[in-house]
């Protein structure tokens, strides 16, 4: 199973703020990663896929980038809505697996 | 606009199991993959298998084969997840999601509501 690990797991930040989250993956996977946002008690929201593709209505604050085994998500202008937890997803490879996720929260 | 909406939240003894539903309204699974994700409690999210309808395929981690089965009705409009054996560590939110295309390595770009599968004795 390819493993992907997510740096930091937590951070804070302040609104305004540029953060990026790291995602490294166990063996190489292309371009074939994608980015989720998850807020409690809601449904996760895709954000980015094939690396560095913004899906149809996400922010353009929101950005990725990366191939083989290690990728970015960058999020300008930090904003109050941004606070919430980032996945990274391979879809490489059977099982499809995801990061450990990362917690954005607000200083 | 899709929307997938699922049954209720449940609640199941240990070594019983659990079927929760999916039901696709704007569009279908037809020419979709839709896969189950579930979230543990304090934990993150874990990929359980999911199902190809183009190829009437299934596909599950492994520490869930044998235990899961996960289908999608002849109309296309509702999936199912049955698990067996349940423990007290499935206890979770569960999700259906279906990905962008017809294969499994499309990302999810429409999700459920996430309902609660709780396992106590």
């Amino acid at each position: 199973d390819i493993q992907l690990t997510q740096s930091p797991s937590f951070l804070s930040a302040s609104v305004g703020d540029r953060v990026t989250i790291t995602c490294r993956a166990s063996q190489g996977i292309n371009i074939y990663l994608a980015w989720y946002q998850h807020s409690p008690g809601k449904a996760p929201k895709l954000l980015m896929f094939g690396a560095s593709i913004l899906q149809s209505g996400v922010p353009s604050r929101f950005s990725g980038s990366g191939s083989g085994t290690e990728f970015t998500l960058t999020i300008s202008n930090l904003q109050p809505e941004d606070f919430a937890t980032y996945y990274c997803q391979q879809l490489n490879s059977y099982p499809l697996t995801f990061g450990g996720g990362t917690k954005v929260e607000i200083k | 606009q899709v929307q997938l909406v699922q049954s209720g939240a449940e609640v199941r003894k240990p070594g019983s199991s659990v079927r929760v539903s999916c039901t696709a309204s704007g569009d279908s699974f037809n020419n979709y993959a839709v896969s189950w994700v579930r979230q543990a409690p304090g934990q993150g999210l874990e990929w359980v298998g999911d199902f190809i309808p183009i190829f009437g395929k299934a596909n599950s981690a492994q520490k869930f084969q044998g235990r899961v089965t996960i289908t999608v009705d002849k109309t296309s409009t509702t999936a199912y997840m049955e698990m067996s054996g349940l423990r007290s560590d499935d206890t979770a939110v569960y999700y259906c999601a279906r990905g962008k295309g017809y294969s499994g390595y499309e990302p999810f770009d429409y999700w459920s509501q996430g309902i609660l599968v709780t396992v106590s004795s």
